[in-house]
């Protein structure tokens, strides 16, 4: 059983429309939550990291965490080609054995203009 | 432009060669890691490093060896390499405590390719 789930995608968007990426987790007890943005052959940047439940916004991105569902979301507002990449969904489980981070599959996100 | 750097960029090997990546912060960061990414699949960890001590080996292959020679290096020696381990390995580090403890900021990464 997959630890961390995200759709793989890809999920395809018009140009200036709302991207809404999701990932739920197994561990109940994870406290940290981040996303990390991948354009294809780079490495992962993070964008956003949630700890609490409710929204978090950055600028054009919303990340939000609903532990009692173990689900955590990331939107993408007025979305751009430039955003056009793999999210990946990242959760420190609750047993933080060295700090580990639990990765979903990512999801692949197309903005077509 | 990343605080990791990672070195070289690409690097193309025989399966006789001998071969290291390298990796340098100067973030003040404690904890180090190795990750190893193919295609279309997520980053897959392979060492941890916690003040310059080996804490974690995920079952790697005694073909990779890992080193942290201080607290801003850290290196990956490759020796008898397969095909397979072609990929693109991924140097990271975090701060040691804290909330923040998880954000991990990666380099560019250095694209290995086995002949």
């Amino acid at each position: 059983q997959k630890e961390v789930e995200q759709n793989s995608g890809p999920l395809s968007v018009p140009e200036g429309a709302i991207a809404s990426l999701n990932c739920t987790y197994s561990d109940r007890g994870s406290q940290s939550f981040f996303w990390y943005r991948q354009y294809s052959g780079k490495s992962p940047e993070l964008i956003m990291s949630i700890y609490s439940n409710g929204d978090k916004e950055d600028g054009r991105f919303t990340a939000q965490l609903n532990k009692a569902s173990q689900y955590v979301s990331l939107l993408i507002r007025d979305s751009q080609p430039s955003d056009s990449a793999t999210y990946l969904c990242a959760v420190r489980p609750s047993n933080n054995a060295g700090n580990m981070l639990t990765f979903g599959g990512g999801t692949r996100l197309m903005v077509k203009p | 432009d990343t605080e990791v750097t990672q070195t070289p960029k690409h690097l193309v090997m025989g399966m006789t060669n001998k071969k290291s990546l390298k990796c340098e912060q100067h973030m003040g960061h404690r904890a180090m890691y190795w990750y190893k990414q193919k295609a279309k699949k997520p980053p897959e960890l392979m060492f941890v490093y916690s003040y310059e001590k080996l804490s974690i080996n995920e079952s790697v292959p005694s073909r990779f060896s890992p080193e942290c020679p201080n607290s801003s290096l850290l290196n990956l020696h490759l020796h008898a390499l397969q095909p397979e381990d072609s990929a693109l390995y991924l140097c990271a580090s975090r701060e040691s405590s804290g909330r923040a403890a998880g954000e991990l900021f990666f380099g560019e990464g250095s694209r290995l390719t086995v002949l």
